[in-house]
């Protein structure tokens, strides 16, 4: 069956940087857009981008340009978001979700940024 | 960016009773492909959201047929029936027609 599995908990410094992952099984890893949301605590969902492990391209939410880079590693089938210059509002839960309409979602990584 | 609102922000039902969720966007969702892609999410306490429509009108699998989707344009609407426990949750809806992709934000469904 299809699994997104996140990395864990992260406690990160203002100004510093943060890298999480989501290891796919269960389908064709390189053949699907894999997409990242934000949650931010209390609040609804944004979407940040998507990658496409295939050939690499990525298309992001302008708002999150600068923030967020989004990579795939097609070998162990797992895409990362790396996010920089971190500030107390990137404090929030970042998802990735398979596919065109978000089939299916990882569990979720909850960033909390603070001194 | 392509607004979504969502209303109400909350509702309050029965177990067994309907209920519908209204979602309408500032413009139309109808792709240059012609497909409207105009989905619905629910958010269980502590959980990812989960899909439930795709398309405006498809329910993903192993989604009861308690749930439906309907509409056009920029106006769709999620309708539930035979509401039970596990239908509780926040309620989502999303357009992936124009970039940036946008939800809605929230509809939040309690029991009465």
């Amino acid at each position: 069956q299809v699994q997104l599995q996140q990395s864990g908990t992260e406690l990160v410094k203002p100004a510093s940087s943060v890298k999480i992952s989501c290891k796919a099984s269960g389908y064709t890893f390189t053949s699907n857009y894999m997409h990242w949301i934000r949650q931010q605590p209390g609040n609804g969902l944004e979407w940040i981008g998507w990658i496409y492990p295939g050939n690499g391209n990525t298309k992001y939410n302008q708002k999150f340009d600068g923030k967020a880079t989004l990579t795939a590693d097609k070998s162990s089938s797992t895409a990362y978001m790396q996010l920089s210059s971190l500030t107390s509002e990137d404090s929030a839960v970042y998802f990735c979700a398979r596919g065109t309409g978000l089939l299916y979602w990882g569990q979720g990584v909850m960033v909390t940024v603070s001194s | 960016d392509v607004v979504m609102t969502q209303t109400p922000v909350s509702l309050s039902v029965s177990l067994g009773g309907q209920t519908s969720i209204s979602c309408r966007s500032s413009q139309s969702l109808v792709h240059s492909d012609g497909n409207t892609y105009l989905y619905w999410y629910l958010q269980k306490p502590g959980q990812s959201p989960q899909l439930l429509i795709y398309k405006v009108s498809n329910r993903f699998s192993g989604v009861p047929d308690r749930f439906s989707g309907s509409g056009s344009g920029t106006d769709f609407t999620l309708k539930i029936s035979r509401v039970e426990p596990e239908d509780l949750g926040v309620y989502y809806c999303y357009q992936g027609t124009h970039y940036p992709y946008t939800f809605g934000a929230g509809t939040k469904l309690e029991l009465k």
